[in-house]
Parts: structure tokens; sequence; C-alpha cells
């Protein structure tokens, strides 16, 4: 089915260690988007990219890093876990003419 | 900055009760505004949209309408049911095709 597919879907750190998160669409957007959701705070966005090769900074992206070598690909990169970035990490994709697509969620944890 | 301000929560009604959920903006443009669900464990799924003033977004029974004199955008329906239950985003997009989140309305029906 045609989508935004996040991996990993659970994962749980030490702080400290790294990981990137992959998030992968097939609907040929432009734009590509990741969100984190905290409780009580909505979702806010961390960094985005308005075609390949393109990245910006949002709302909190302090700790995270981002590329987009690939139109179909977003990579999100924590390269030192902190217990501040446990979260629930949501990537988009949207084109101009159509609504944001959003895959189903990474769980992070870090202890 | 742009930003969106919704009803906090958690709200719980009666089946068949009618809902309000209030959601104003702050933005320098003319955007475009939105109502994203989010069931327990899944993404965010666009529910409505409405493009300019006064036009009127609808779905599964819900509306809401862009209201620019008042900055608002309150969803609407007129009886909920158990699997209505879920969390509401009320979200506006301008420029670069960034979506800002109010911090979301925690929504229970009970049978």
């Amino acid at each position: 089915n045609a989508g935004v597919t996040q991996t990993p879907k659970f994962r749980v750190l030490k702080t400290g260690q790294s990981m990137t998160l992959l998030c992968a669409q097939d609907m040929n957007h432009e734009y590509m988007y990741w969100y984190r959701q905290d409780p009580g705070m909505g979702l806010r966005l961390i960094h985005y990219s308005v075609g390949e090769g393109t990245t910006a900074k949002g709302e909190v992206p302090d700790g995270y890093n981002v590329s987009r070598l690939k139109k179909q690909n977003f990579l999100l990169g924590l390269e030192s876990a902190a217990p501040s970035q446990t979260s629930v990490y949501f990537c988009a994709s949207t084109s101009r003419t159509f609504g944001y697509t959003f895959g189903s969620g990474t769980r992070l944890t870090v202890v | 900055g742009d930003s969106v301000t919704q009803m906090e929560g958690p709200v719980t009604l009666s089946e068949e009760a009618f809902l309000t959920i209030n959601c104003t903006y702050t933005a320098t443009g003319y955007p475009s505004l939105f109502w994203y669900v989010q069931y327990p464990g899944e993404g965010l799924q666009l529910l409505l949209k409405a493009t300019k003033a006064d036009d009127k977004g609808s779905n599964k029974g819900f509306e809401a309408t862009y209201r620019k004199e008042t900055t608002s955008f309150h969803l609407e329906k007129g009886s909920v049911q158990v699997s209505d239950s879920a969390v509401y985003f009320c979200a506006l997009r301008q420029g670069a095709q960034k979506l800002v989140f109010g911090q979301g309305t925690r929504l229970t029906i009970n049978p």
C-alpha cells in the first residue's frame, strides 16, 4: 500500500548511544518532515526537507541531524541520545496539492 | 510566529452527545486549516480541511468552518459515537508547506 513507512517502530537506547530513524515514502512527494510528539505539547517540527538534497531546521532541531539523499527517504539521526529525547517520532510527507500523509510512528525511550 | 491553540482536554462525553472542540489560530497570512485525528497507537489522519475564509470542511459527520474574523476553526459533531474516541489536533499551514499543530485534545466517548 502506498504511504509513509517508518522503521523501527520501537527502540530503547542508553544515554550517549546513537541511532538513525528511517522514513520512506512511495508517493513521489517533494516535502518531508520529522515531528516529535510529547504529552500535552502536540507535535513539534524537528527538521524538514523541501526536496532531494535539501534540509532545514524546524522548531526543535537541537540534538538531531537529518539527510535527504534520495527523494523517497528522509533520515533522522541522534548522535548522542539523551533522556529528553524520549518521545514518539512521526515522519510525514506531502506535495503542493495533497495533504500530509503520516507514518505510524517510532516510540523511542532513552534510559 | 504562527500558532494554534486548542481547548484543553480531556473531554469526556456520552454517546450521541453534541461535540465542540475549540480551535483558534494566530497567523500573519492566510493559512489553510486542518483537523487531524489520532487513534490509539496510530499516526495522524487528516479528518477535514478548509483553505479559505468561510469554507466549511466536513467528513464522517464532523464539520468545521474557517472563520477569519474570529481566527477560529472549531470542530463539531452532532452525535458522537464510541468509535470517535481519539486525540484531535487542529493545525494550520502556510509557507514551505509546514504544518503547525495545536497541543491536541483527547476525546473519550462513553457508551
